[in-house]
């Protein structure tokens, strides 16, 4: 198994662009998240999913948005990027067990200029 | 909502032992975990607690007070490959348990 992929795994972006970060997982999961990570601040939920066709907004949803056609694909879209989204991007997948961890992708660091 | 704290950074000689500690106020409570994540990748799972005390694994253990809203992560015969941040999390109850990260803690392993 693949586990957790994310693509790219860096991007630099100018101001007012968009673009969509990739995620996709192949154990099954019910459960996938996006997180940011920026210094000092901890992981933040963005959005979340708890199956296909069902997605929810998390800590710091505003500039992002979600989708979630499949079981194995959750991609985030940036509608349109600003310098406050620089960060690094972790995506993540559970099984529904209250007992599961999360298992992480290995990020995407995103810069905004 | 979830409160975590955890000391910012902290340093251990190899071979030692050493205590992370994470401190949480929470509205609800379905459990701790403990990520490692080494710089520039991903965290990953060390161990799960739900119940109040120990849990051995390996040279990790991981403890919980649950009245005392106190866990803490314990590292024996430190190794340097130990040098990472160390991530607190709390998991919220309900249908989605969504779950809390602290910032976590930089231990720095010197010989």
């Amino acid at each position: 198994n693949a586990g957790v992929t994310q693509t790219p795994k860096f991007q630099v972006l100018k101001t007012g662009q968009s673009m969509t970060l990739q995620c996709a997982q192949d154990m099954n999961h019910e459960y996938m998240s996006w997180y940011r990570q920026d210094p000092g601040m901890g992981l933040r939920l963005i959005h979340y999913s708890v199956g296909a066709g069902i997605t929810d907004q998390g800590e710091v949803p505003n500039g992002y948005n979600v989708s979630r056609s499949t079981t194995e694909d959750f991609p985030l879209r940036l509608l349109s990027a600003a310098p406050s989204q620089t960060s690094v991007y972790f995506c993540a997948s559970s099984r529904s067990g209250s007992t599961d961890t999360q298992y992480f992708g290995p990020g995407t660091r995103l810069t905004v200029l | 909502g979830q409160n975590i704290d955890q000391p910012t950074e902290m340093t251990a000689t190899e071979g030692a032992i050493v205590q992370i500690n994470c401190t949480y106020q929470t509205s609800g409570f379905n459990g701790l975990f403990w990520y490692q994540q080494h710089a520039g990748e991903a965290p990953t799972f060390l161990s799960y607690n739900v119940l109040d005390g120990l849990e051995e694994k390996g040279r990790f253990s991981s403890f919980l007070s649950r009245s005392k809203g106190y866990s803490y992560l314990l590292l024996k015969e430190l190794q340097m490959k130990d040098s990472a941040s160390y991530l607190c999390a709390v998991r919220d109850p309900g249908g989605y348990q969504k779950v809390t990260f602290g910032t976590g803690t930089k231990l720095q392993v010197i010989p």
